[in-house]
């Protein structure tokens, strides 16, 4: 069985300081990995996928497949940055590829 | 393209109640998946519609049930409710290929804004 393991519920930086939100997984096969952020009244939304390697908004995501991480992380925090970020987790073969299993979340708040 | 749209946005019913929620997706998206969303649980898989067939499906009890319409629309039911159904259910849809892993790499799913549902 998969699973996504969201370590903080609660995170709290300062403006201009790093931001690491930590994300572990449990999958036997070979995952696909997404982080999904939820800013205040706004719908759930794809942040960053593991396999685009790109930069969204100063967030980048490496997917460590030996430690089995996919931490989120920005060099310099923003106020806009605070929202409730979720990591996910699919499987990449098999039935069910779309079936995405979800941490529990960790609200994060920039302080100004 | 308008985005995923969910109906009703809230609604309140009592305990042994049933209730239809629906679902449309972005138009040419054909998968249409549910999430139930709690602050208990967090997001969980309810299940995945593709074609108008049931693809995949989570471990929620039989009362939850769903269904797909040939423009891709989709609906979900819970009969019987319980105080413990009262949630955010999300619905996702995306392109999501047929077949074993065609769904794979380039898909993403989009979310709708929910329906709050609850049980008195």
């Amino acid at each position: 069985a998969q699973r996504v393991t969201q370590p903080e519920k609660l995170l709290s930086v300062f403006k201009g300081a790093p931001v690491e939100l930590k994300c572990n997984y449990s999958y036997s096969g070979s995952p696909e990995l997404f982080w999904y952020v939820q800013y205040s009244r706004q719908r759930l939304q794809l942040l960053l996928r593991h396999i685009s390697r790109e930069s969204i908004k100063g967030f980048t995501a490496d997917l460590n497949k030996g430690e089995t991480s996919f931490h989120l992380k920005k060099p310099f925090a923003q106020e806009e940055d605070s929202a409730m970020y979720y990591c996910a987790l699919r499987r990449t073969s098999g039935q069910g590829a779309q079936k995405l299993v979800f941490g529990q979340g960790t609200r994060l708040t920039i302080n100004p | 393209k308008a985005g995923v749209t969910q109906t009703p946005r809230y609604l309140i019913k009592t305990r042994g109640q049933q209730v239809t929620l629906s679902c449309s997706p972005i138009s040419g998206h054909r998968s249409v998946s549910w999430y139930q969303q709690t602050p208990g649980q967090g997001l969980q898989f309810l299940f995945e519609y593709f074609s108008e067939t049931q693809r995949n499906k989570g471990n929620f009890p039989g009362r939850f049930s769903g269904r797909q319409f040939s423009n891709s629309r989709s609906e979900m039911n819970v009969s019987t409710l319980e105080l413990g159904d009262s949630a955010l259910y999300l619905c996702a849809s995306s392109l999501a290929g047929r077949g074993l892993g065609l769904a794979g790499t380039k898909d993403t799913q989009y979310f709708g804004p929910g329906t709050r549902l609850t049980v008195l």
